[in-house]
Order: structure tokens, then C-alpha cells, then sequence
């Protein structure tokens, strides 16, 4: 199957700070992916849709100016976490849209990114 | 927005086939998707199922559409310790997006 990687795997950074986390699809070209947080033992959340060469749209709830998504290339989503709080530390995943032989439509997850906020 | 329903935890033995149970509400669902968590890992696709079919077979695992009750399910057919792991069931209807369930824990035991 397809491959998504995310870096970091994980980072620990202190409350004001801002962390930046890349999506990449290895093997395929995405012009959407999605970006996802996870609390523990829970499902996971959609935070927002990322459109290459537009702007990302976000789910109800979730702030644009805090949590910055770009979607430079096909292949490349960035998620950046600015002014980190404690309250934001969480799982963050990425996927990738994609589209399977026979017109299926997909998505293909990274994995995850645990960030903990001082 | 669309709900999903699993039961939370599946405890089943070794060799025993498992089943995982999902609920849906969302009539305009195109796609129904099973995926696969380990501790600390991203979400692996194990299988779908479009929703003009009842059913679906690939190797161990069989998914069963009622599209009428807006029921899914997911067999496994002797369950190791590799299965092990969190699964989540997940409904895309045309825009693309996936709703999740919360996640069924399954617990194989020796």
C-alpha cells in the first residue's frame, strides 16, 4: 500500500513555543490531506482538510490562526502548532487522500506525531 | 454530523474468530472502511466495503454490509496475538472525509 511518514515521530517543546509537523506521501501524489488529533483512548478528531495550492478549510472548533496547515506541494503538508499550550499536547496524525484501483477512495495514515507541551 | 457506534472492548482467544460490531447513520455513505491501530502507530487500512455491497472476503478477515440497519461488521477468522490492537470503523460519504468511530479494543488471549 501506499506510504505516508510524518515527522517528528515525537516532540517535547516549552508552552509558547510554536512545532512544526510534516506530512509526506513517499509514493503517491495528494492533492488533499487531512489532519486528525487523537486523545487517548479516543477516536480520532478531524481538524482540517488540506488542499494543495489553497488554503486549508477547518472543522468547527478548530482555531486557523493556532493551528497553521500548508500544502505547498503534492506530496508535502505541514501542520504547525503556534504559541503551544500544555492543553495542546495530544497524537497528531496526517493522511493522504487517495484513490484505489477500481475508483476506491482512500485515505492512507501517517504515524502520528505525539507532541508534549510543557 | 454523521455518528458511529462501536462497542469498546473484544476480548476473544486465540484461534477463536472475533467479531467487531459498527453502527452508522449516515444513509449517503459511499464507503465503509475498517483500519487498524497498534500502541503508539498511525491508522493501517485493513479493508473496505462499498455500500452497494452486502459482502466482502479477503483472506482472513470478512466484512457484512446491512446497508438497511446501517450495520458493519468485521470477522477475523483465527485471531492471533498479532491482531491485537485497536479497530476503528469509518464511514466516507461524498466530500471525502471519514467519520470515525471511537474504537474497539481487541484483547487476544493465550
Amino acid at each position: 500500500g501506499a506510504v505516508v511518514s510524518q515527522h517528528p515521530s515525537w516532540v517535547i517543546c516549552k508552552s509558547g513555543t510554536s512545532v512544526k509537523i510534516e506530512c509526506r506521501s513517499l509514493d503517491f501524489q495528494a492533492t488533499t490531506m487531512f489532519w486528525y488529533r487523537q486523545f487517548p483512548k479516543q477516536s480520532l478528531m478531524l481538524m482540517a482538510t488540506s488542499n494543495e495550492g489553497s488554503k486549508a478549510t477547518y472543522e468547527q472548533g478548530v482555531e486557523k490562526d493556532k493551528f497553521l496547515i500548508n500544502h505547498a506541494s503534492l506530496t508535502l503538508s505541514t501542520l504547525t502548532v503556534t504559541s503551544a499550550h500544555p492543553e495542546d499536547s495530544s497524537f497528531y496524525i496526517c493522511s493522504a487522500r487517495a484513490v484505489l484501483a477500481g475508483g476506491t477512495d482512500t485515505q492512507y495514515f501517517g504515524p502520528g506525531t505525539r507532541l508534549t507541551v510543557l | 454530523g454523521e455518528d458511529v457506534e462501536q462497542s469498546l472492548f473484544l476480548s476473544v482467544r486465540e484461534g477463536d474468530s472475533s467479531v467487531i460490531n459498527c453502527t452508522y447513520t449516515d444513509s449517503s455513505s459511499t464507503y465503509l472502511y475498517w483500519y487498524k491501530q497498534e500502541p503508539g502507530a498511525g491508522l493501517q487500512l485493513l479493508t473496505y466495503i462499498f455500500s452497494n455491497m452486502d459482502m466482502k472476503q479477503d483472506q482472513r478477515l470478512t466484512v457484512l454490509l446491512n446497508k438497511k440497519d446501517k450495520h458493519l461488521s468485521l470477522r477475523i477468522a483465527d485471531t492471533q496475538t498479532g491482531d491485537s490492537a485497536i479497530y476503528f470503523c469509518a464511514e466516507s460519504a461524498n466530500d471525502y472525509k471519514l467519520s470515525f468511530g471511537a474504537g474497539t479494543t481487541v484483547t487476544v488471549r493465550a
